[in-house]
């Protein structure tokens, strides 16, 4: 079945550096994906909206020149987590849209941890 | 805002016993209602979904109805195994797919031992 990868799976990085986090649709055409961030105990929340080729669309109180999102084909679109800081600590995960078929498959998830 | 309340874990149960994990919803309108499930090292998978009122979901032995009047959707099965062990997530959507935003509970999560 249609897969969704997403790298790295867990990060450690510095304070003041940026992370990238990919999420590809492996043999399907992704028109849509979303990302979600997950804190510990709390729901999955959507971050932003994402369709290929355009502006993402962003979640009241998430800073969009902090997590910054491009979707530059139909298969691929990243995440990246500007001068991270520590409350940047987190569980993102990415979804995609296979509008073609009717469904909505996640990656695995990146766990970031900022020192 | 919509919000989904999931009873919180961990829950760990003995194979064969029964299983329930509650849900609630507020939600605006008719939402589709999905659970989802990980397992470990793996993405969020679909395990079953509800598009309207009354209806039943149902897979790998996992059932989950629709009751709107009482905003729940509890994930039940009869016999637990020890591959049933992952985080299950109760989710809402204006979507019958959801393919638009999806508003998800804390997660479950779920170990079997044998």
């Amino acid at each position: 079945g249609a897969v969704v990868s997403q790298h790295p799976s867990r990060v450690i990085c510095k304070s003041g550096t940026s992370v990238k986090i990919e999420c590809r649709s492996l043999d399907f055409q992704a028109t849509t994906m979303f990302w979600y961030r997950q804190f510990p105990k709390q729901s999955l929340m959507l971050m932003a909206t994402s369709n290929e080729g355009s502006k993402a669309t962003y979640e009241q109180g998430v800073e969009k020149d902090k997590f910054l999102i491009n979707h530059a084909s139909l298969t691929l679109s990243t995440l990246t987590v500007t001068s991270a800081h520590p409350e940047d600590s987190s569980f993102y995960i990415c979804s995609a849209s296979d509008s073609l078929n009717e469904k909505l498959f996640f990656g695995s998830g990146t766990q970031l941890s900022v020192l | 805002g919509d919000s989904v309340t999931q009873m919180e874990g961990p829950v760990t149960l003995s194979e064969e016993a029964f299983l329930t994990i509650n849900c609630t919803y507020t939600a605006t309108g008719y939402p589709s209602l999905f659970w989802y499930v990980q397992y470990p090292g793996e993405g969020l998978q679909l395990l079953l979904k509800a598009t309207k009122a009354d209806d039943k979901g149902s897979n790998k032995g996992f059932e989950a109805t629709y009751r709107k009047e009482t905003t729940s959707f509890h994930l039940e099965k009869g016999s637990v195994q020890v591959s049933d062990s992952a985080v299950y997530f109760c989710a809402l959507s204006s979507s019958n797919f959801g393919n638009e935003k999806l508003t998800f509970g804390t997660g479950t999560r779920l170990t079997i031992i044998p």
